[in-house]
């Protein structure tokens, strides 16, 4: 079945360590999408990708990395720069024009001690 | 810049019908988008309405007036696993992104 993998489901990470959430689609879709949820709040968008080899910054880009290098695959890294990086990480992916039908992961919920 | 306007909160019993604004300021508007949450899950879509009127999909229903920047959605014959938040989402100009409101948390009761 398509869909989208995110790994791992819970993440614990000291204060100061780089770490990379995985994010894998396998529904052939051009756009995909990294948000950001804190408890009791809406979703913010961290940096998206509409095509291979190109990805921009979202509203929150700040402490974040991504790469997309392949269609399937769009990684994020969330950096010691990040001030608080605690909470609960999404990926999505869309076709171009899906009529903003996004697909979501299952998320990752890291903690940084 | 974007901002959207949705309750925090919103409590029904079983059976009874719940109706959810959303109120939006937003430049480049492409359409109005609803997602469910259940807690620790992932969003699921729901609907899209790019123009003005009313979409409906089984007991759920969504409304937009873009003069008014404004859209609802409504959730009929409440059951028990409705219970969930619920976000209005719009769409804004080329790359297909979604920026989010709030939430509004929807409890049924029995």
């Amino acid at each position: 079945d398509g869909g989208i993998t995110q790994s791992p489901k819970y993440l614990f990470r000291k204060e100061g360590q780089n770490v990379t959430l995985s994010c894998e689609q396998n529904l052939n879709h051009d756009a995909m999408y990294w948000y950001r949820q804190d408890p009791g709040q809406g979703l913010r968008l961290i940096y998206y990708s509409q095509i291979v080899n190109d990805f921009q910054k979202g509203d929150i880009a700040e402490g974040y990395s991504v790469s997309r290098e392949k269609k399937e695959s769009f990684p994020l890294t969330v950096t010691s720069a990040q001030k608080n990086p605690t909470a609960f990480y999404l990926c999505a992916s869309s076709t171009e024009q899906g009529g903003y039908g996004y697909t979501f992961g299952s998320g990752t919920r890291l903690t940084v001690v | 810049g974007q901002s959207l306007e949705q309750p925090s909160e919103v409590t029904a019993v079983e059976g009874a019908i719940v109706q959810i604004n959303c109120t939006y300021q937003t430049s480049g508007f492409y359409g109005l988008s609803w997602y469910q949450q259940h807690d620790g899950g992932a969003p699921t879509f729901l609907s899209y309405n790019a123009l003005d009127g009313l979409e409906e999909t089984g007991r759920f229903s969504s409304f937009l007036s873009r003069s008014d920047s404004y859209g609802y959605l409504l959730l009929q014959e409440l059951q028990m696993k409705d219970s969930a938040s619920y976000f209005c989402a719009v769409g804004r100009a080329a790359g297909n992104k979604l920026t989010f409101g709030g939430g509004t948390r929807v409890l049924v009761k029995p």
